[in-house]
């Protein structure tokens, strides 16, 4: 039973437009949340996160909107650059990350920027 | 650099061979993982060690055993496996109460 689910798992879009990565997640414990970004051959890397008391979290070009009431939080990348291609995953854990539970993946999105 | 180094890279062995991942960070974090990621699925969690205390199992198999020996070094020691455990293994770290890890490269396991 997956609690973070990525339905889309590739996304093309054109560079200099908005990418739009959506995540649901159905574990209600879920009170912190993150985006890692996966380039071939390298582990994943942290993008952003955001907390649960928060709605929207922000660092350049990068915003991250948590929906609490449908469970639901999307990653909006303006403008998207050839160098966003890659895969995205969305991740939740309790207890901001301080539990035993360690943080829990969806499949991820695989993000093509065309030129 | 990532701040985790995980050797070997690749890795191929026979069922009924032994071997061990090393996964090894100098970033001062007192926590670790294992994570396994298979082909169209999420990456799993394998292991949690906090201040080298396990706190996770996870219903993984006996045939994948953990050892931390300190807070920079992370082992994953394989015996017996069979082909579907072939798979990409990361190991990662962070504060222990942090959401944000670290993670290695990964080893790239082939089992024959």
């Amino acid at each position: 039973d997956q609690q973070v689910k990525q339905n889309s798992p590739s996304l093309s879009v054109q560079e200099g437009r908005i990418s739009i990565l959506n995540c649901d997640y159905t574990n209600s414990m879920f009170d912190y949340f993150l985006w890692y970004k996966k380039y071939p051959a390298e582990g994943p890397t942290f993008l952003i996160s955001i907390s649960s008391i928060k709605d929207k979290n922000e660092d350049g070009r990068f915003t991250v909107f948590l929906n609490k009431s449908a469970k639901h939080l999307s990653l909006h990348i303006v403008p998207s650059q050839p160098g966003d291609s890659a895969v995205y995953f969305c991740a939740a854990t309790i207890s901001q990350g301080g539990g035993a539970d360690g943080l829990t993946f969806g499949k991820g999105t695989h993000l093509i920027i065309q030129p | 650099e990532t701040g985790v180094t995980q050797t070997p890279r690749h890795l191929v062995m026979g069922m009924t061979n032994k071997k061990s991942l090393k996964c090894e960070q100098h970033l001062g974090h007192n926590a670790m993982y294992w994570y396994k990621q298979s082909a169209k699925k999420p990456l799993e969690l394998m292991f949690v060690y906090s201040l080298e205390e396990r706190v996770e199992n996870n219903s993984v198999p006996s045939r994948f055993s953990p050892e931390c020996p300190n807070s920079s070094h992370l082992f994953l020691h394989l015996h017996t496996l069979q082909p579907e455990d072939s798979a990409l293994y990361l190991c990662a770290s962070s504060h222990v109460n942090s959401g944000i890890y670290t993670f290695g490269s990964g080893t790239r396991l082939t089992v024959v």
